[in-house]
C-alpha cells in the first residue's frame, strides 16, 4: 500500500532562521507527483511546492525548496528566512500519475515560528 | 482560486440523523475527492470520483456514500451520523496530469454530531 509518513508532529523555528520538515513515502510506482501543502489557521489548504518524480532537479519556490531523494523515498521541505506567516500545519502528499489518481497525505507537521 | 464551493460550511446534528454535504465546482475538473481531517490523522480519503457516476472508496469509507450525477457536483452522505464522524470535511478537485497534478481544495465543512 502507498503511504506517506511525517515523523515530526511539531517543529519550532526562530524567525529568519531555516527549518526542514521531513516526509517519507512508500510506493512501487516509478512516476508520481509529490506536494507540500500549507494549512494556516484559516483552514485553507495552500499549495507550497510540487515535485515531479521523473525530474532529478529539486523544486524551489522563493524561500521554499525541497530535497527529493527518489531512491530513499524522501521528500523534505526547507523553509529559509522563516517568517511569522509561515506558522501553519504542513502536509506532505503523494499521487501516482497513472491508475487511480488517489492523493495520499501524511499526518502533518505543525510549524511554530518564534519572534 | 479554484471555483469550489462546499455547503454547508458548518453543521451541528444529532446521532442517527442523515447528513449530506455538497461540493460544487465551476472548473470542469474530472476528479473530485472527499477527505476528512482529524487531529493526529491528517487528511484521510473517504471517497473519490473520476467521472460522472464513476466513484470509488478511499481508506475511511465506512458509513459514507457519495454520488456524482453531474460533473460539477459531488455529494457526500452520512446515512446515519455517529459521533465518530464529527470532523472537518474537505472537498478537492484535480485535472490529474492535465493540470500539473495539483489538488485544489474547498474551504472545508465542519460537522459536529452530538
Amino acid at each position: 500500500a502507498q503511504t506517506v509518513t511525517q515523523s515530526q508532529p511539531e517543529m519550532s523555528v526562530q524567525e529568519a532562521e531555516t527549518v526542514t520538515l521531513s516526509c517519507t513515502y512508500d510506493t512501487s510506482e516509478s512516476d508520481y507527483y509529490l506536494f507540500w501543502y500549507k494549512q494556516p489557521p484559516s483552514r485553507q489548504m495552500i499549495l507550497v511546492i510540487r515535485q515531479e518524480a521523473y525530474k532529478q532537479q529539486n523544486a524551489t519556490e522563493n524561500r521554499f525548496s525541497v530535497n527529493f531523494q527518489k531512491a530513499a523515498k524522501s521528500f523534505s521541505l526547507k523553509i529559509s528566512d522563516s517568517q511569522l506567516g509561515d506558522a501553519a500545519m504542513y502536509f506532505c502528499a503523494y499521487v501516482p500519475t497513472s491508475g487511480t489518481y488517489k492523493y495520499i497525505f501524511g499526518t502533518g507537521t505543525r510549524l511554530k515560528v518564534l519572534a | 482560486d479554484a471555483g469550489i464551493t462546499q455547503s454547508p460550511r458548518h453543521k451541528v446534528t444529532e446521532t442517527g440523523t442523515p447528513v449530506t454535504l455538497r461540493c460544487h465546482q465551476t472548473e470542469n475538473h474530472r476528479y473530485m475527492y472527499w477527505y476528512r481531517q482529524d487531529p493526529g490523522h491528517g487528511l484521510r480519503l473517504i471517497h473519490y470520483s473520476y467521472g460522472v457516476k464513476d466513484t470509488d472508496k478511499g481508506e475511511v469509507s465506512d458509513g459514507y456514500s457519495v454520488s456524482r450525477s453531474k460533473t460539477e457536483d459531488f455529494l457526500l452522505t452520512l446515512e446515519s451520523a455517529t459521533s465518530s464522524q464529527t470532523s472537518v470535511y474537505f472537498c478537492a478537485i484535480s485535472q490529474g496530469q492535465l493540470n500539473t497534478g495539483e489538488l485544489f481544495f474547498g474551504e472545508g465543512s465542519r460537522l459536529t454530531v452530538l
